[in-house]
């Protein structure tokens, strides 16, 4: 089983500026098995990125996904207050199926 | 515009049975993979099982394989999810979402949820 860890678990910014996520694979992931999800309070998670670096339809273009291997990042360029949520990176595989990242909290600093 | 309609969580006693059902609609239902994701409280997401198109092929994660049945109904664009001999971990907000197509293996629409409590 792929293990993704997230980090940081918590990231504290202010609106304005960059946030950079990290997640790592426990073993090499297919870039084109890689995602990145959003999730506010309350809500369900929204798809932002596939294929590691393919933002899904209406995604603003503040939002970037790069990486390979075992090594992939989501980066915000600059944080509107509407970007402050849990985020979640996830891949596609064999047993399980898909896995989740525990996620990043980015919280207003 | 899609939508997915999830239902029958409820509180439940270790040991007993749910049938969570997803009802979808605003897209061509019998076209793509389908999935049931679920959260526990306060926790990050897990994937439970999918299915495909035609419910011939099902998958499970582990800790449901052998409890948790998919199906689904083309004719009825619903999505359902048998769960029997529940734990107090199956305790959770499960989420029904829609892959995104044939080779793309995201998750690009989710319903809001159906919350099931397994308690004494």
């Amino acid at each position: 089983e792929i293990v993704l860890t997230q980090s940081p678990g918590t990231l504290s910014l202010s609106p304005g500026e960059r946030a950079t996520l990290s997640c790592r694979a426990s073993q090499s992931v297919s870039s084109s098995d890689l995602a990145w999800y959003q999730q506010k309070p309350g809500q369900a998670p929204r798809l932002l990125i596939y294929g590691a670096s393919t933002r899904a339809t209406g995604i603003p273009d503040r939002f970037s996904g790069s990486g390979s291997g075992t090594d992939f990042a989501l980066t915000i360029s600059r944080l509107e207050p509407e970007d402050f949520a849990v985020y979640y990176c996830q891949q596609y595989g064999t047993s399980p199926l898909y896995t989740f990242g525990q996620g990043t909290k980015l919280e207003i600093k | 515009e899609v939508q997915l309609v999830e239902s029958g969580g409820d509180l439940v006693q270790p040991g007993g049975s749910l049938r969570l059902s997803c009802a979808a609609s605003g897209f061509n239902f019998g076209n793509f993979a389908m999935s049931w994701v679920r959260q526990a409280p306060g926790k990050g997401l897990q994937w439970v099982s999918g299915i495909g198109v035609t419910g011939a092929g099902t998958y499970y994660a582990d800790s449901v394989k052998g409890r948790f049945t998919i199906s689904r109904d083309n004719s009825k664009n619903t999505l359902y999810l048998q769960m029997n001999n529940l734990r107090a971990e199956d305790t959770a907000l499960y989420y029904c979402a829609k892959k995104y197509g044939s080779g793309l293996h995201y998750f690009d629409y989710w319903g809001q949820g159906t919350l099931v409590t397994v308690s004494s």
